[in-house]
């Protein structure tokens, strides 16, 4: 059964303060790895899509890698617009179905 | 482009009730998805379709039907709200498999 563990559960930073959130996974056949930010109150927003170990996006102050058991969001100087919850999903072969973890909230400070 | 749209955005229902919940995209994507999002339970696949009058069920289809007769619309029906069916409803749409979907901004159900 395909899986997605995200630590930490929530993370608060100072204005400034790198850090990474983590995204485990176990999949039969990766098909696609996704991460989107999530606002209170809103719907996810697409960041980033994954599809093979080594692979690395990045989008202003974030950065996302994979490898074959995890993926990483590393936020670079981060300001507090970026506090959201993100949320990282997985996709297997032959199936439409995402299977999502249950998000890093994150909190900037200024 | 509006990208995809749902209404209402809050629903009060009463247990027993029955409504509809709309969903529209406007971005020709094959591919359309119903997701519940509950605390401590991350969001969850209810139905999805990979085409109009092409539907199948997800991880969590019981108490739920949905219908896709045309591209653009993927309605979804609870014929008999109960209260475990309180949550954020979220659609989805996307071209075809392993891209990205595109969420709605979502619609609050509470059922009493």
């Amino acid at each position: 059964e395909d899986q997605v563990t995200q630590s930490p559960e929530a993370l608060r930073l100072q204005e400034g303060e790198s850090s990474s959130l983590n995204c485990s996974y176990t999949v039969s056949g990766l098909r696609g790895l996704f991460w989107y930010r999530q606002d209170p109150g809103k719907g996810p927003e697409f960041l980033f899509t994954l599809y093979s170990a080594g692979e690395e996006k990045e989008k202003e102050r974030l950065k996302a890698t994979l490898t074959k058991k995890e993926s990483f969001l590393h936020i670079t100087a981060p300001k507090p617009e970026d506090s959201a919850t993100y949320l990282c999903a997985v996709q297997g072969p032959g199936a439409q179905k995402l299977v999502f973890g249950q998000g890093t909230r994150l909190t900037i400070n200024p | 482009n509006a990208g995809v749209t749902q209404t209402p955005k809050f629903q009060v229902l009463k247990t027993g009730q029955s409504m509809t919940l709309q969903c529209a995209q406007d971005m020709n994507h094959e591919y359309m998805s119903w997701y519940r999002q509950d605390p401590g339970m991350g969001l969850r696949l209810i139905h999805y379709s990979v085409g109009a009058g092409i539907t199948d069920q997800g991880e969590v289809p019981n108490g739920y039907n949905v219908s896709r007769s045309t591209t653009e619309d993927f309605p979804l029906r609870l014929l008999s709200a109960a209260p475990s069916q309180t949550s954020v409803y979220f659609c989805a749409s996307n071209l075809g498999q392993g891209t990205s979907p595109f969420f709605g901004p979502g619609t609050r159900l509470t059922v009493t």
